[in-house]
């Protein structure tokens, strides 16, 4: 079965940093893309960053540089390094594996992990 | 502001049918395919039609997709209390380099 699991959210101050990891299991995962996906209370899904198999990322422009992406392929994790945080970036992250480059195509999503930026 | 449109809600009483719209432009919806996530409260999306109008394993064939033009449809039929849940639609988008989300719909079963 394929398991997706976030961890690493919680509150952070505005300006601050963190880290969220998503583990895999039960696919190959050197060869999938990986995104992360956002959700602010109340809202609709806001795309944020991919990471393909072959290293190519893709993120939202409205981001500004401020969260980047990784991948360690021998642990089968993404990573969401998040800085210079702000209340607007207060949301629900998901990872999601992506079935096809290149298209909205997200075959399997974690739980999710809430990142609340407040002072 | 989401890229895609959606109406906000959506209502029907049991065994209806209702459709929901998700309205795009060129640089998405009119060149890549549509995908549809339906969220059941509280808990993470999970893929329900995937290329405009195929279903994901396991999806009753009360729910169809369709596609035309910078537009797309999700339409479910035979309306149930358990399909009472948020319906998001996505697509690539060319001119943004990344997928894209409508607004989400909320499904109200009555």
């Amino acid at each position: 079965d394929v398991q997706l699991w976030e961890s690493g959210g919680g509150f952070i101050q505005p300006g601050g940093s963190v880290r969220l990891s998503c583990a895999t299991s039960g696919f190959t995962f050197n060869i999938y893309a990986m995104s992360w996906i956002r959700q602010a209370p109340g809202k609709g899904l806001e795309w944020v960053s991919t990471l393909s198999g072959r290293g190519t990322t893709y993120s939202a422009a409205s981001l500004k540089g401020r969260f980047t992406i990784s991948r360690d392929n021998s642990k089968n994790t993404v990573y969401l390094e998040m800085n210079n945080l702000r209340g607007e970036d207060t949301a629900i992250y998901y990872c999601a594996k992506v079935r096809v480059d290149q298209q909205a195509d997200f075959d399997y999503w974690g739980q999710g992990t809430l990142v609340t930026v407040s002072s | 502001q989401s890229v895609l449109t959606q109406p906000p809600s959506a209502s029907g009483t049991p065994g209806q049918r209702v459709s929901i719209s998700c309205s795009g432009n060129n640089s998405n919806i009119g060149t890549y395919h549509v995908y549809w996530y339906q969220q059941l409260p509280g808990t993470a999306p999970k893929l329900l039609v995937y290329r405009n109008n195929q279903r994901s394993s396991g999806v009753p064939d009360r729910f169809s997709g369709s596609k035309s033009g910078t537009s797309a449809s999700l339409a479910i039929s035979g309306l149930r209390s358990e399909d009472e849940a948020d319906y998001h639609c996505a697509a690539w988008d060319g001119s943004l380099n990344g997928p894209v989300f409508g607004g989400g719909t909320k499904l109200t079963v009555l």
